[in-house]
């Protein structure tokens, strides 16, 4: 079946550590999104990429950073400059940058602690 | 950008009560969504909605896209636990664009 993997599904980083989290589709979608997830707030817009090797900034793109060399990818790299990154992570697809709302998939996420 | 108002925060209901939540916006949106996430889980699709005043159902969700095209309401009737969740909406104002609210965290008592 089609979908969305996201890995770990937990992952602990000792501060001033990068990690990675990976995100995977084989939905053949061209659009790839990461969000990130605090309680008592919405899904927050870290990147998106609309195509290989192209993405862009969303809203709280600082301390992050991405790569898109395949379709099927988008991992995410927390980085050392975020300061706070101990949150919920979600990737999501969709079959164009502005396509049927309906075919937006998301991942299960992938939960970060930082100790 | 954008911000969407969601509320309440959180709710307590008993089993078999009703439940109502809304979403509003300070600009107007295109399309509108309602999610469902299960803790550890990403957010599930419930119901879409793309035209104002357009009433959608989904069993026992119902949702609405509000005349203004700034709001939208969500309702489920005769809960049951496994309703316990978070419910978020989201809106498109624009194409490649999706807002998301922070959510409205539903405890169900039997």
């Amino acid at each position: 079946d089609g979908g969305i993997t996201q890995s770990p599904k937990y992952l602990f980083r000792k501060e001033g550590q990068n990690v990675t989290l990976s995100c995977e589709q084989n939905l053949n979608h061209d659009a790839m999104y990461w969000y990130r997830q605090d309680p008592g707030q919405g899904l927050r817009l870290i990147y998106y990429s609309q195509i290989v090797n192209d993405f862009q900034k969303g809203d709280i793109a600082e301390g992050y950073s991405v790569s898109r060399e395949k379709k099927e990818s988008f991992p995410l790299t927390v980085t050392s400059a975020q300061k706070n990154p101990t949150a919920f992570y979600l990737c999501a697809s969709s079959p164009t940058p502005g396509g049927r709302v309906t075919d937006y998939t998301f991942g299960s996420g992938t939960r970060l602690t930082v100790v | 950008g954008q911000q969407l108002n969601q509320s309440p925060q959180s709710m307590f209901i008993q089993e078999g009560e009703d439940v109502s939540m809304n979403c509003t916006s300070s600009s107007i949106f295109n399309t509108w969504l309602w999610y469902k996430q299960d803790p550890g889980e990403g957010p599930v699709l419930l119901i879409a909605l793309y035209k104002a005043g357009e009433l959608t159902s989904n069993g026992r969700l119902t949702a609405q896209f509000g005349i203004t095209r700034k709001d939208s309401f969500l309702n489920i009737s005769a809960s049951i636990p496994s309703d316990v969740g978070i419910y978020f909406c989201a809106g498109r104002p624009r194409e490649r664009d999706m807002r998301f609210g922070a959510g409205t965290r539903l405890t169900v008592k039997p």
